[in-house]
């Protein structure tokens, strides 16, 4: 039983085109997250949800969408894709009071040609 | 999050000790010490976590002096397939973000 699952897993899209990323999570936590890790590895929280409101927005631009149905499930929706979005992203989530334990997905792999 | 520093790569050889440490100057009283591994291709997943002292599991031993200002991660006998980066983050519960620094990548050599 997967804990945090993503989905795809890979994604290859052309510029400009739009783009969805969803995640779940059945360990019954409160609290999920989308990071961002560029190819230097370097891994950059962008969004913190906790039971469906947004927490955490850090500087993304406005063409990176999160959404949450509710609190298993996190969608990370990107328009007008960049070059520059070719990452990884990881999807993860955890109690809103140990927020330094989080579970991770297995990453999804974005290249944007 | 408080600031950590720690070498950007480690080499080892199979069946060694291996000690990776943390620098975390400006630590604040309610934060823990947490240490993830990350694999190729993989997420991070969370190993050890402590607050003072030693913390130890079936994964890992933690260090933490009495300072708090730093800590060391150590990995007994390590396998080529503890190859691996390792970020340590400090931080409390709540509406925080968690700040991965630049990790540890570890090489274990045969």
């Amino acid at each position: 039983d997967t804990a945090v699952s993503q989905t795809p897993k890979y994604l290859v899209t052309q510029m400009g085109n739009d783009k969805s990323i969803k995640c779940e999570q059945n360990l019954g936590h409160d609290t999920m997250y989308w990071y961002k890790q560029d190819s230097k590895k370097f891994l950059k929280i962008m969004f913190s949800y906790n039971n469906k409101e947004l927490i955490i927005n850090e500087t993304v631009p406005n063409r990176f969408s999160p959404k949450s149905p509710d609190k298993a499930h996190l969608n990370l929706h990107i328009n007008s894709l960049e070059l520059g979005d070719s990452a990884v992203y990881f999807c993860a989530s955890s109690h809103r009071d140990r927020v330094t334990e989080a579970f991770f997905g297995q990453g999804t792999r974005l290249t944007v040609v | 999050l408080a600031k950590t520093t720690q070498p950007i790569s480690m080499d080892s050889y199979e069946g060694q000790e291996v000690n990776i440490t943390c620098s975390h100057n400006n630590i604040a009283t309610n934060d823990y010490i947490t240490w993830y591994q990350q694999f190729p291709s993989q997420g991070p997943r969370f190993i050890i976590q402590g607050y003072k002292t030693k913390v130890t599991n079936e994964v890992a031993s933690l260090f933490i002096p009495a300072d708090r200002k730093s800590s060391t991660l150590s990995l007994p006998r390590v396998s080529l397939s503890d190859t691996a980066v390792y970020y340590c983050l400090v931080g409390a519960g709540g509406y925080q973000k968690v700040t991965f620094g630049t990790g540890t990548k570890l090489q274990v050599i045969p």
